[in-house]
């Protein structure tokens, strides 16, 4: 079965410093993995998805991830955090695989900006 | 971009009461639509799976004659929570997959709060 786990619930960087967001994957089949973004009462936003090809991936904002076989690893940078960034983080794994429809999600990282 | 767009965005009911509640795709057509639950402070639960003109699909330990989920077209699921208790209350979010495209959207969500 398909699972994403996130590595820390909450991450506070400041401004101008590199951010980091941890995501390790577990799937049976090749995965497709994703990160999403929510502000407060908001729904979600795709930042970047992998599917094939290329293992690192640039989303929208800044952001862009890396998909590490090896390390089933799937973590989210920023090479320099603006007070905008700050919001809830899911990554996420498809759970039927390359149909990259139903979505497992992780727990979530909260990222704080301190100014 | 394609939008997914829920109704009502805040709902508060008395318990016992039924709520309904809206999931448009906007500009694009959508055979399979997604049912998530999220509680404060946690990750996207998938509650349901529902495709056009057929029954939804349920996960697991999610009772289906209390999420009654209809698909009746192409840009329309609805989600009615029936005898809506306070462990209801809940952010429910839906996601679209369009039908020509594949892409994954999300709605904003919406926030019921059973009193």
């Amino acid at each position: 079965a398909q699972s994403v786990t996130q590595l820390g619930s909450h991450v506070s960087v400041s401004e101008g410093a590199l951010v980091l967001l941890r995501c390790n994957y577990s799937s049976s089949v090749p995965p497709y993995l994703f990160w999403y973004v929510q502000y407060p009462n908001q729904g979600l936003q795709l930042l970047l998805k992998y599917t094939t090809g290329a293992t690192l991936v640039k989303g929208i904002n800044g952001f862009e991830a890396e998909f590490k076989k090896s390390e089933t690893s799937f973590h989210l940078t920023k090479p320099s955090a603006h007070m905008s960034d700050a919001a809830e983080y899911f990554c996420a794994v498809s759970v039927d695989g390359q149909g990259a429809q139903k979505l497992v999600f992780g727990q979530g990282t909260r990222l704080t900006i301190n100014p | 971009g394609a939008v997914v767009s829920q109704h009502p965005s805040r709902v508060i009911c008395k318990s016992g009461t039924s709520v309904k509640i809206e999931c448009r795709s906007l500009d694009f057509q959508a055979t399979t639509m997604f049912w998530y639950r999220q509680f404060p402070k946690q990750s996207l639960m998938l509650m349901a799976t529902s495709n056009e003109g057929s029954k939804a699909t349920y996960e697991q330990g999610v009772e289906k004659d209390k999420f009654l989920i209809n698909h009746a077209s192409l840009t329309l699921s609805t989600l009615t929570v029936t005898s809506a208790h306070p462990e209801d209350s809940s952010f429910y979010i839906c996601s679209a997959r369009g039908l020509h495209t594949g892409e994954l959207f999300f709605g904003e969500g919406s926030r019921l709060t059973v009193l």
